[in-house]
């Protein structure tokens, strides 16, 4: 399996600020996804980032709100720009494994926003 | 059609019992099924996967059902702890052209009473 490190691990944040995450993994991948985990909700996929290449958002998510980076095969960036409280969620990257057999999740980054 | 749809929301069982938690989708496309378990704080633990092409896969505890003709799997726990009380999400997609990719479902909170 990935091993996968995000950080921050959680982190309160006040209103109209910009906070940037951070997901590095142990091993080179081609493909690495950033979800949204609202409070006691499901995940929902913001974006799939490939080194080389802009991210690709999905419907109701936009490069404005959350620029993503992925300057090479272990490290990707997601920031949650101009914050309010509704942003306030769960945020998690994951990855393909080396294999390309399973997917795996890092522990997340908890965003309260005030 | 993209959405995966989970039942139950939530389940209690008796320790030593069987949880069952169903899930259905709409998109023959899908070629990946994992299942994840989370524990409130964490990320989501992947628990065991299958693809379309075998009907049951078992590890451990645990297994899943899949019914292709009825576009529905499900994961049975066999033998439930207390320990394995937690947040469980069906998920699919389509491995072979976008990756881990995944469409969740809604989420199953599980417990286990001693």
């Amino acid at each position: 399996s990935a091993v996968i490190s995000q950080k921050p691990s959680r982190d309160i944040c006040q209103r109209g600020t910009s906070l940037t995450i951070q997901c590095q993994v142990d091993s080179q991948v081609t493909m690495m996804f950033w979800y949204r985990q609202q409070p006691g909700q499901s995940l929902t996929l913001i974006a799939t980032a490939n080194q080389g290449s802009e991210a690709t958002y999905e419907s109701g998510f936009v490069i404005d709100k959350f620029p993503i980076s992925r300057p090479n095969l272990t490290f990707s960036t997601l920031t949650v720009s101009n914050m309010s409280p509704e942003d306030s969620s769960i945020y998690l990257c994951s990855v393909d494994s080396p294999r390309g057999a399973e997917a795996f999740f890092g522990q997340g980054t908890r965003l309260t926003v005030v | 059609q993209q959405q995966v749809k989970q039942s139950p929301q939530s389940l209690i069982v008796q320790k030593g019992g069987i949880s069952i938690i169903n899930c259905a989708y709409e998109n023959t496309a899908f070629d990946y099924f994992p299942w994840y378990q989370q524990f409130p704080g964490k990320g989501p633990a992947l628990l065991i996967a299958i693809r379309p092409d075998v009907s049951e896969k078992k590890e451990g505890r645990f297994t899943i059902s899949f019914n292709k003709s009825a576009k529905q799997f499900s994961l049975h726990i066999m033998d439930s702890q207390p320990g394995d009380s937690a947040t469980y999400f069906c998920a699919a997609s389509m491995w072979e052209t976008s990756g881990s990719r995944l469409t969740f479902g809604e989420g199953t909170q599980l417990t286990v009473n001693p």
